[in-house]
């Protein structure tokens, strides 16, 4: 069975510092990884995308990969209010059109 | 910026009633998908579908499911005779690229789906 785990928190994080998301997947044929923000009742948001081992960075969010060890992140920068969400970790084997979703980790920024 | 859309948002039906979910992909998208989550649950994934054929399914996706695009722009979803256990959010998604490439996919609003 094919998984994405992820802790579900709540996270909690004071407004302007850092939050810190993980995920681990079980699949090492999965070749794409995405981070998703789920507001309560809404759909998925892609927010982030990453390919290879290493950090890519798109405003405050930084995504970072390392395939050695099956681990995704989403670190999130100056969190604000605005960012309390569940987040969703996913993943794409090469070759297949689905991607896997994590349950989802809960953060909620305290002002 | 172009976006999925999904109509209705909430959809109300009987057990063993059909239903038709309806999705318009973005325009230059060439893979479209349906996804499910139930209350409380992970995102699940149905089917997914491109050049008028399906193209991956799951479990999930039995013989009370059916996949459609009757014209240039729109995409459905049909659950033949609803079960209580039908009862959830369903997304419809699309992509530029399917999985043997980068294929980041964008969700549609959903359509909440309440079996009675």
């Amino acid at each position: 069975q094919k998984e994405v785990e992820q802790n579900s928190g709540p996270l909690s994080v004071p407004e302007g510092a850092i939050a810190s998301l993980n995920c681990t997947y079980s699949d090492r044929g999965s070749q794409s990884f995405f981070w998703y923000r789920q507001y309560s009742g809404k759909s998925p948001e892609l927010i982030m995308s990453i390919y290879s081992n290493g950090d890519k960075e798109d405003g405050r969010f930084t995504a970072q990969l390392n395939k050695a060890s099956q681990y995704v992140s989403l670190l999130i920068r100056d969190s604000q209010p605005s960012d309390s969400a569940t987040y969703l970790c996913a993943v794409n084997r090469l070759g297949d059109d689905k991607i896997i979703f994590g349950k989802g980790t809960r953060l909620h920024i305290l002002p | 910026e172009p976006e999925v859309t999904q109509t209705p948002s909430h959809q109300v039906t009987q057990m063993g009633q059909e239903v038709i979910l309806r999705c318009v992909p973005i325009s230059n998208h060439l893979y479209f998908y349906w996804y499910r989550q139930i209350l409380g649950q992970k995102v699940e994934f149905l089917v997914s579908f491109y050049n008028n054929e399906i193209s991956e399914k799951s479990e999930i996706f039995d013989d009370q499911f059916s996949v459609e695009r009757p014209d240039g722009s729109n995409f459905t979803l049909k659950i033949r005779s609803t079960k209580l256990e039908d009862s959830a959010m369903y997304f419809c998604a699309s992509s530029e690229r399917g999985g043997a490439s980068y294929n980041e996919q964008f969700f549609g609003p959903g359509t909440r789906l309440t079996v009675l």
